[in-house]
């Protein structure tokens, strides 16, 4: 497809497991971005990736957070020893330049849930 | 330290009545951009508009008005005559020097036929 694809949609997981999520931006795309969206809140910002680098971690949580875009196409967010706290959606978007002027686009996200 | 504030959690309106909602921003910056995105239930967040600072000119895209006031620190969007397909949550997103979206809590707008 033409826009962000996220997988998995939907991830069910135990306390201290660890997950992976995927973001596969659209073709050409430079940037890209991690939010997470608590319920009934708006996203919030975790990582911004210009290429393979991660330009500002600076909304990661903690060290058990942690993500990579080794070819600065395809993008994961890991997760290690989850907690029920980390539950959210996870959306990922990505931008034609750097986003400062232009849109974002926005992919479906992954629903993490924590048990 | 950049603020989005969107004070109406949930707004009800009956299909064709005009809606405003509210959005008030807080930067230091002088330079800055502001958004809004509209989450359907599906999920996904769709651009709907982008201003920047400098350029306070009310804008007008079909039933969708924006009115900025730099005085008020406020980006107010209208719809007009709505729809039962405007039923959604609607965000206000700030972004100044960085390359962060700051954004409000969102307003969930539902459209009753």
């Amino acid at each position: 497809g033409a826009g962000v694809s996220q997988t998995p949609s939907n991830k069910v997981t135990e306390k201290g497991k660890y997950v992976e999520l995927r973001c596969d931006p659209i073709s050409g795309h430079t940037a890209l971005y991690w939010y997470r969206q608590s319920l009934g809140q708006g996203p919030e910002f975790l990582i911004y990736f210009q290429g393979t680098g991660a330009a500002d971690d600076s909304g990661l949580p903690n060290d058990r957070f942690f993500a990579v875009r080794p070819e600065g196409s395809v993008s994961t967010l890991k997760i290690q020893r989850t907690e029920r706290g980390d539950s959210a959606v996870y959306l990922c978007a990505s931008s034609f330049d750097s986003g400062r002027t232009g849109e974002l686009f926005f992919g479906e996200g992954s629903r993490l849930t924590v048990l | 330290a950049q603020k989005v504030t969107q004070a109406q959690t949930e707004i009800s309106v009956v299909e064709k009545e005009d809606v405003t909602l509210d959005c008030v921003y807080e930067t230091r910056d002088t330079t800055y951009y502001l958004f809004w995105y509209k989450q359907p239930p599906s999920g996904e967040l769709v651009f709907l508009i982008r201003r920047n600072s400098f350029d306070e000119q009310n804008e007008i895209s079909g039933r969708y008005s924006w009115n900025f006031q730099k005085s008020t620190s406020s980006f107010n969007f209208t719809i007009t005559a709505s729809q039962v397909v405007d039923s959604a949550v609607y965000f206000c997103a700030l972004r100044y020097r960085n390359e962060k979206l700051t954004f409000g809590t969102g307003t969930r707008l539902t459209i009753i036929p």
